[in-house]
């Protein structure tokens, strides 16, 4: 069963152009992660956010997390067309070793 | 170092048939997950192993199952192969919580 659930589904924007993904989730959580995919390959690990922090800054990548909501939200600033890719949250809550993943936002990035 | 490597990458099989994919960690990783992607269901768990031990299991039929090696590689079969089983099996070892991923094997199922 999933956990987490990303909002949009999908998303399109121009390059230069910031880019909000939103996660929900439904049990309490040890740490949030957020993923990439580009089409049909593996996932790659983008950050890591604990549950005791609000808030991480990794490049253009900006993770906020609300525990009391059950949501964290990921900004890519100035968009790329490189960034063009499908992005997932996934959370522990279930144990640390059994992350489950949302459905994903897939976000298409326009040159 | 390098990554998590998964074979075979792509393969096809006919229904009732059986399939065994391998994934081998980063070196170092003793933790290995599998995942199974579908554009239905998602990223679905299917099993994690640490130290040739099973530790979680998701809800998957008992025609999936797995192993793991003492070298920490790690095979995962599916027994009589369903049209339904078709999709990208992905392999992740982990370290301090995060996942590595390998680019997975792409099963089709005629």
């Amino acid at each position: 069963s999933q956990q987490g659930e990303e909002d949009p589904q999908a998303l399109s924007i121009q390059e230069g152009e910031n880019a909000t993904m939103n996660c929900s989730y439904k049990t309490s959580i040890n740490n949030l992660q957020w993923y990439r995919q580009n089409s049909g390959r593996g996932l790659v690990h983008l950050i890591l956010i604990r549950s005791n922090e609000r808030e991480k800054h990794s490049g253009r990548l900006r993770v906020t997390l609300d525990t009391s909501k059950k949501s964290s939200s990921l900004l890519i600033t100035a968009s790329r067309a490189a960034d063009t890719a499908s992005y997932f949250c996934a959370t522990d809550a279930y144990n640390n070793n059994d992350m489950r993943f949302g459905a994903g936002t897939r976000l298409t990035v326009k040159p | 170092k390098a990554g998590v490597t998964q074979t075979p990458r792509y393969l096809i099989k006919t229904r009732g048939q059986q399939v065994t994919l391998s994934c081998s960690p980063i070196s170092g990783h003793r933790s290995v997950s599998w995942y199974q992607q579908t554009p239905g269901q998602g990223l679905q768990f299917l099993f994690e192993y640490f130290s040739e031990t099973q530790r979680n299991k998701g809800n998957f039929p008992g025609r999936f199952s797995g192993r793991q090696f003492s070298n920490s590689r790690s095979e995962m079969n599916v027994s009589t192969l369903e049209l339904g089983d078709s999709a990208l099996y992905l392999c992740a070892s982990s370290f301090a919580g995060e996942l590595f991923f390998g680019e997975g094997s792409r099963l089709t199922v005629l």
